[in-house]
């Protein structure tokens, strides 16, 4: 099966900053990798998805890109704000149905 | 409302009581996640529903667990002899079409097994 990597675990960021979180995967059949953003005691909520046809997707303050040969992925928050501030999970796919999950990056955006 | 709902919100029981955990997806969505979330960790896959077709249960930790989906709507998640460390947030999700991320998710059930 697949197996995600998250890093960093926690990152704190000035207000306006950047805040960048990165992924890595092991099976080169993963094609469809999803990003979610979770707030303290509230849903999952899908915020950007990148397929492996592209290397980068934008949308607003938020990208993504995507590197298949080192088979790592990353999500690049510009002009952070303190609503920004949640748990972040990357995932990725290569069935159209089993998601695997990395553990998550808990994002502080200081005001 | 319009989102994907699951009861109960909380359940508490005693190590090896059954329970059942029910989830109603968004109407239309032909796609029906299961996962699982322990506490600081990410979201483990359990089972997932696609229309009619056989169900992929690859993610089910022991035969202990079983779900169906009944109609190609409301889905129920069992748990056998409940163990502790079945503890945690059981959270389901819906997608309109195959292939799909996980797209709405309810706001699960936490499961607290004494």
């Amino acid at each position: 099966g697949e197996n995600v990597e998250q890093h960093p675990s926690t990152l704190s960021v000035q207000e306006g900053d950047s805040a960048v979180i990165k992924c890595t995967y092991s099976d080169s059949a993963s094609n469809y990798f999803p990003w979610y953003k979770q707030e303290l005691g509230k849903r999952p909520q899908l915020i950007i998805d990148i397929r492996s046809n592209v290397g980068e997707k934008k949308d607003q303050r938020i990208a993504v890109t995507l590197n298949k040969t080192a088979k790592h992925f990353s999500l690049h928050i510009t002009e952070t704000q303190p609503e920004d501030s949640a748990v972040y999970f990357c995932a990725a796919d290569n069935t159209g149905n089993q998601f695997y999950f990395g553990t998550g990056t808990s994002l502080t955006v200081i005001p | 409302g319009a989102g994907v709902s699951q009861s109960p919100s909380n359940k508490v029981t005693e190590k090896g009581k059954d329970v059942e955990l029910r989830c109603d997806p968004i109407s239309g969505h032909t796609a029906l996640y299961w996962y699982r979330q322990s506490l600081g960790q990410g979201l483990e896959f359990l089972i997932y529903f696609q229309g009619n077709s056989a169900p992929d249960k690859s993610g089910l930790p022991s035969d202990r667990f079983s779900a169906e989906r009944t109609g190609g709507s409301v889905s129920t998640l069992t748990i056998q002899r409940t163990q502790q460390e079945d503890s945690a947030v059981y959270l389901c999700a819906s997608s309109l079409v195959r292939g799909q991320a996980p797209q709405h998710f309810g706001d699960g059930t936490r499961l607290s097994i004494l």
